[in-house]
């Protein structure tokens, strides 16, 4: 299986303010997907995150909000920006694919970076 | 579109139990089907899966077997443990390389 690190594991941020989540994958990966978790809910997908090529966002998201860099395969950040109190969920990133092995059809994630927003 | 259903929760049972959490899928094509699990104050974990139609996808005593033909992947698990206790996501992925697509969750409450 995969190990994938987030940093951080949790913060707690003032309204208006950034925070960029890092994500490290333990191999070469095709993709990688940043998912979002609110309190009590499932997990919704932000965005893809191409190494090469600018992130491919989901609906209702947008790269102003959640700007991601992918500058190698196994490395990815995700910043929120202007945070509100909204904002406050669970960030995950996982990994969409193993390089040089074919695309596995497994998918795992990172531990999560627990983000509150006052 | 594709999508998951999983049953409301919470579901709440007695150590010993019989568990079943449904799940049901729409995708077009053929699509892989995942159980994950999240522990409380803990990352989501791969507990199983199945790739193709009459899979059966098992892990720590919990099965589930890829239905086609009702375009379902029940979870079950014959006797649950107060350790078992954990929210339980249902997932499909449509194509590989392809994001996982997650029903709503269904969490499970074991009382010894």
């Amino acid at each position: 299986s995969a190990v994938i690190s987030q940093k951080p594991s949790r913060d707690i941020c003032q309204r208006g303010t950034s925070l960029t989540i890092q994500c490290q994958v333990d191999s070469q990966v095709t993709m990688m997907f940043w998912y979002r978790q609110q309190p009590g809910q499932s997990l919704t997908l932000i965005a893809t995150a191409n190494q090469g090529s600018e992130a491919t966002y989901e609906s209702g998201f947008v790269i102003d909000k959640f700007p991601i860099s992918r500058p190698n395969l196994t490395f990815s950040t995700l910043t929120v920006s202007n945070m509100s109190p909204e904002d406050s969920s669970i960030y995950l990133c996982s990994d969409g694919g193993r390089q040089g092995t074919g695309i596995t059809d497994t998918q795992y994630f990172g531990p999560g970076t627990r983000l509150t927003v006052l | 579109g594709n999508s998951v259903t999983q049953m409301e929760g919470p579901v709440t049972l007695s150590e010993e139990a019989f568990l079943t959490i449904n799940c049901t899928y729409t995708a077009t094509g053929y699509p892989s089907l995942f159980w994950y699990v999240q522990y409380p104050g803990e990352g989501l974990q791969l507990l199983l899966k199945a790739t193709k139609a009459d899979d059966k996808g098992s892990n720590k005593g919990f099965e589930a077997t890829y239905r086609k033909e009702t375009t379902s992947f029940h979870l079950e698990k014959g006797s649950v443990q107060v350790s078992d206790s954990a929210v339980y996501f249902c997932a499909l992925r449509n194509q590989a390389g392809t994001a996982l697509i997650f029903g709503k969750g269904t969490t499970l409450s074991v009382s010894s």
